[in-house]
């Protein structure tokens, strides 16, 4: 079974703090995603990344980073975290391209993001 | 730009009862369908994927059905369970590729004893 898995289930960050959130996939997957979920709002792309030090920007990448070093791991990094940031986020992976039938995309539990 | 809806945002039914939930999306020239399943403060879930070549997926007692010229797909439960209580996403790729999904906002569904 792929397992996708956060460092973090709840966490609470100051107004300012660099905030890391790790995300890692056992899958040898290419593709890795991070999701934001707000109510009403639904899941809104922030970054994804295709392969190992490429990274894409997604509907609303504006006050958040991205690192992928390693093949398997990838992080969001809130530069200086804001109350706006308070929120659900959600990793996730995939292997191969669009239009195949592994595009399934994996998810991890989400990490929920209190700032203060 | 790719929207994808669904309705009701929220059900209610009984054990037992068979149901459907919908998902309509406004550009039909997708690659694939896909429908998942969160529980409360959870990830994800993949239920079924159907490719833009396939009119229906099924998997136990859900069976997805696709019909892209409408714009729709249906997600069937029969035969509801309470453990089936959950939210319901429907996704669909963008059309630019590397398997950036477009979500829909869920059904939100209470099976009761």
């Amino acid at each position: 079974d792929v397992k996708v898995t956060q460092s973090s289930r709840y966490l609470v960050k100051r107004t300012g703090e660099k905030v890391f959130l790790e995300c890692v996939q056992d899958m040898d997957h290419e593709n890795m995603f991070w999701y934001r979920q707000d109510p009403g709002l639904g899941l809104r792309l922030i970054y994804f990344s295709y392969d190992v030090k490429m990274k894409e920007k997604g509907d609303i990448p504006e006050g958040y980073s991205v690192s992928r070093e390693k093949k398997e791991r990838f992080s969001l990094i809130l530069e200086s975290a804001s109350t706006n940031q308070t929120s659900m986020y959600l990793c996730a992976s995939s292997f191969g391209t669009s239009g195949s039938s592994t595009d399934t995309q994996y998810f991890g539990p989400g990490t929920r993001l209190t700032v203060l | 730009k790719q929207e994808v809806t669904q309705i009701p945002a929220a059900l209610s039914v009984p054990e037992g009862e068979n149901l459907v939930l919908n998902c309509s999306f406004t550009d039909s020239a997708i690659y694939n369908l896909q429908w998942f399943r969160q529980d409360p403060g959870k990830g994800l879930t993949s239920l079924l994927l159907i490719q833009s070549s396939q009119r229906e997926q099924t998997s136990g007692r859900l069976n997805a059905s696709l019909d892209k010229s409408s714009g729709r797909s249906t997600l069937y439960i029969a035969a509801s369970q309470p453990g089936d209580s959950a939210t319901y996403l429907c996704a669909v790729p963008m059309n630019t590729g590397f398997q950036k999904l477009v979500f829909g906002t869920g059904t939100r569904l209470l099976v009761s004893p």
